[in-house]
This record gives C-alpha cells, sequence and structure tokens, in this order.
C-alpha cells in the first residue's frame, strides 16, 4: 500500500512553544490529508484535515500545511498547552473520490509531550 | 447518542479459536473500517465497507473476514487466530466518503491471542 513516512517519533516541547510534525508520502495520487489526535486510552478524533487543492488551513492554534510537489504535509501547534499531549497521526487517502477511495493509510504516530 | 461501539472491549483467546468483534454505528453511516494498532506502527487498515454488502481489503487483510449485511453493523471476524493477531482494534463510521471523510471511532478492543 502506499507509504507514510511520519517524524519525529516523538517530539517534547516547553508549554507556549509550537510543534511541528511532517509526514511524507510518495503517491502523487494521493489527495486528502487528514490529522487525527489520540489520547492516552482513548480514540483517534479528527483535529484538521485539507485537500489536495489546497495549501494550507487553519483552525485556531492549529495548521496544516501541504506541498504536493515535495510530496509532504505538516502539521503546526502554536502556543502550545499541557492538553495538547497526546499522540498525533497523520494519513491519507489515495485518489479520494476515484477507485480504491476508502483505503486509509496512516503515519506511525508522534507522542507530543508538553510540559508546563 | 451518536456513537460507534465495540465488543467486547477487552478479549482473551487462544490460539485457533474463532472469534467475532462486533461493531454498530447508530449514526446511519455508509462507510465502515475496521483497524489496528499496533506500537511503532500507527493504525492499519483491515478491511473497509461502503456500503451494505460491499467490502473491500486494506493494507492489512490476512487472517480477517467482515461482512457488512446491515448498514449499522461491521463485525470483525477471526476465524482461526494467532497471536500475531493480538493487538488494539479500532472500528470506525463516516457519514459517506462522497461527503465527507471524518470517520468516528468506537472505543477499540484489546484482543490476546494466546
Amino acid at each position: 500500500g502506499e507509504n507514510v513516512e511520519q517524524h519525529p517519533s516523538t517530539l517534547s516541547v516547553q508549554e507556549g512553544d509550537s510543534a511541528v510534525i511532517k509526514c511524507t508520502y510518495s503517491d502523487s495520487a494521493s489527495n486528502y490529508f487528514p490529522w487525527y489526535k489520540q489520547e492516552l486510552g482513548k480514540r483517534p478524533q479528527l483535529i484538521i484535515d485539507i485537500r489536495s487543492n489546497v495549501g494550507e488551513k487553519k483552525d485556531q492554534r492549529i495548521a496544516v500545511t501541504l506541498n504536493k510537489t515535495a510530496k509532504h504535509f505538516s502539521l503546526h501547534i502554536t502556543e502550545t498547552q499541557p492538553e495538547d499531549s497526546a499522540v498525533y497521526f497523520c494519513a491519507l487517502i489515495r485518489n479520494a473520490g476515484g477507485t480504491s477511495y476508502g483505503k486509509l493509510t496512516f503515519g506511525q504516530g508522534t507522542i507530543l509531550t508538553v510540559h508546563p | 447518542e451518536a456513537q460507534v461501539t465495540q465488543n467486547p472491549r477487552y478479549l482473551i483467546t487462544v490460539t485457533g479459536k474463532k472469534l467475532t468483534v462486533t461493531c454498530s454505528q447508530n449514526m446511519n453511516h455508509e462507510y465502515m473500517s475496521w483497524y489496528r494498532q499496533d506500537p511503532g506502527l500507527g493504525l492499519r487498515q483491515i478491511y473497509y465497507s461502503m456500503n451494505v454488502e460491499v467490502t473491500d481489503k486494506g493494507d492489512v487483510p490476512e487472517g480477517y473476514k467482515v461482512s457488512r449485511k446491515e448498514k449499522r453493523n461491521f463485525p470483525l471476524i477471526l476465524e482461526s487466530p494467532s497471536p500475531n493477531q493480538t493487538s488494539l482494534y479500532f472500528c470506525a463510521s463516516s457519514i459517506s466518503l462522497y461527503l465527507t471523510y471524518e470517520q468516528y471511532f468506537g472505543p477499540g478492543t484489546r484482543l490476546t491471542v494466546t
């Protein structure tokens, strides 16, 4: 299947700092890129997503950027807070809207720790 | 309350003993999917279903079966479980992949195969 490489695997920041997580992919047919947050012992929840016809999307302290040429997309969290501590997963759907578009591939996850 | 439910939440079983993990959603969602979560590997899709009687393989379908006879239910069947299927399993659903791709996850089922 499609490969998604997510980095870093762990990220530790001080409260108020910014955090950036990056995912790279290989298939240019990928055209939908969500990010999920999973708190300890809980289920993943969608926090933001972006489609391939958009370069950047922002929702309060969270933003996602997409570089289709370089085949990478990133999650940016500004003014981090302790409650942002969680595991973050990037994901993508290849050829969303076309064939096999139900297939969702996730990155390996990033453990974010925000220290007070 | 709109939700995705899974049963059982925890299961310890032995190699070769057939088991079924149920998944049900009450949101009239068309799309449903199963994932397994293993440390360092993230979430990997096992099977998905675009609608009733329509299922397709994800990235790791070996050793699993699914069926979608009703819109609300999408059970995961392990005909002959093996220790390498020990994992945390999530079911998820979405309104329709034509409309939105946001998936709502169930609470998870932790399976141990000895």
